[in-house]
């Protein structure tokens, strides 16, 4: 079983759906991340919460809604999103923040 | 806006050879660097983190910190076409942020 898993995998949505992406991790971490990974683009921040507060937005659309129930679970909620929202959506954890973190395996996707 | 510097690539190297990767930063507060590896299609993996200058090995890599020139770098001793992958450098904002910033990656090829 790996450290942090992702579901799904992909998802293909449509802009007027609502669906959400879910993070666990294993690893007994305090913090966990969500990033974005577009094609040529570095890897953007979105979220971060710490011991399930969050502590970052970086600005990230509404149209993006984070939710940490517990330390071991993020989800992501997705609704009306748009075709420049198609991405790799990461999730990672670490032990506090900043100190190394470990990446999920990442849900691919795509909005049509 | 903080930013990480890294060369695209592709970076090609002969099998056996020393694989060189270089990342400058500009952040003169960043305290903890991170160099993960990512395979085409997969999510990044750590392979080092360095908090003070100088050198740091791990096996067939080493990672190098100058903070001064704010610097730092990859070593990848007999290179293997297993290490074929993209390189991401990252870079915290220091004092305290939460925040890692990602240079775009280098891409590495290793030749057998």
């Amino acid at each position: 079983e790996t450290g942090v898993t992702q579901t799904p995998r992909h998802l293909v949505m449509g802009m007027t759906n609502k669906k959400s992406l879910k993070c666990e991790q294993h690893l007994g971490h305090n913090a966990m991340y969500w990033y974005k990974q577009s094609a040529k683009k570095p890897l953007e921040l979105m979220f971060v919460y710490n011991f399930k507060e969050q502590t970052e937005n970086n600005s990230v659309p509404s149209r993006f809604s984070p939710e940490c129930p517990n330390s071991s679970h993020l989800f992501l909620h997705l609704h009306t999103l748009q075709p420049e929202d198609s991405a790799l959506y990461l999730c990672a954890s670490s032990q506090e923040v900043v100190e190394p973190q470990h990446f999920g395996d990442g849900t691919r996707l795509s909005i049509l | 806006q903080k930013e990480v510097e890294q060369n695209s690539g592709p970076l090609s190297v002969p099998e056996g050879a020393i694989a060189s990767l270089n990342c400058t930063y500009s952040d003169r507060g960043s305290q903890s660097f991170f160099w993960y590896r990512q395979y085409s299609g997969k999510s990044p993996e750590l392979i080092m983190f360095i908090y003070s200058n100088g050198d740091k090995e791990d096996g067939r890599f080493t990672a190098q910190l100058n903070k001064a020139s704010q610097y730092v770098s990859l070593l990848i001793r007999d290179s293997q076409p297993s290490d074929s992958a993209t390189y991401l450098c990252a870079v915290d904002s220091g004092a305290g942020s939460y925040q890692l910033t990602f240079g775009k990656g280098t891409k590495l090829s290793v030749i057998p």
